[in-house]
């Protein structure tokens, strides 16, 4: 299996702030990586697709870049409704796997 | 608007079988899409259960495959999953789902919990 490794685990950051999480695989995953939001109560929601790929209907302050083994999602200005815990999936092959998921709390 | 509904009993017996059903609406399950199964136990993290396509193919996670079955009912347009032998470490709330094109889910029913108590 391929192990989707997030880092922080955590973040505490204010309004406006940029915040970048980092996702790292243990193989080699191409640009197959998605990540997804996922607020208390509430089911996961596509952000990201193919690495870098907006899904419509998200907010341009979300962004993703990266190949291979490392990625990143960057939120340029921390928005009240970002405070959520953050997911990367990889697709490359089964089985799907996910990271341990990174919280964004308000500091 | 593609929307899924699980369905199923949210208390199960140890060493008894979970069944979940998820309905499909707005969409068509015969379309060219594999649809998932997702679960979160509590507190914790995702983990991907497996999929199926219209066809009846499917992929299970290596880790639950000897449990696992995930069946497809066209005609009412929805799917299943049945897990067997559950245990306290199976108890979470369960997603189904719809994955595009790249193994990528962008449909999510809204989840239910079922929990592995006597």
């Amino acid at each position: 299996d391929i192990q989707m490794t997030q880092s922080p685990s955590s973040v505490s950051a204010s309004v406006g702030d940029r915040v970048t999480i980092t996702c790292r695989a243990s193989q080699g995953i191409s640009s197959w990586l998605a990540w997804y939001q996922q607020k208390p109560g509430k089911a996961p929601k596509l952000l990201i697709y193919a690495a870098s790929s907006l899904q419509s209907g998200v907010p341009s302050r979300f962004s993703g870049s990266g190949s291979g083994t490392d990625f990143t999602l960057t939120i340029s200005s921390l928005q009240p409704e970002d405070f959520a815990t953050y997911y990367c999936q990889q697709a490359n092959s089964f089985p799907r796997t996910f990271g341990g998921g990174t919280k964004v709390e308000i500091k | 608007q593609v929307q899924l509904q699980e369905s199923g009993p949210g208390l199960v017996k140890p060493s008894g079988t979970l069944s979940l059903t998820c309905a499909v609406s707005g969409g068509s399950i015969s379309s060219s899409n594999w649809w998932s199964w997702v679960r979160q136990p509590p507190g914790k993290g995702l983990e991907w259960i497996g999929e199926i396509y219209h066809s009846g193919s499917t992929n299970y996670n290596p880790s639950l495959k000897s449990r696992v079955t995930i069946s497809v009912d066209k005609s009412k347009n929805q799917f299943s999953l049945k897990l067997s032998s559950v245990t306290a470490a199976d108890t979470a709330v369960y997603y189904c789902a719809r994955v595009a094109v790249a193994g990528i889910v962008n449909y999510w029913g809204q989840g239910t919990l079922v929990t592995v108590s006597s």
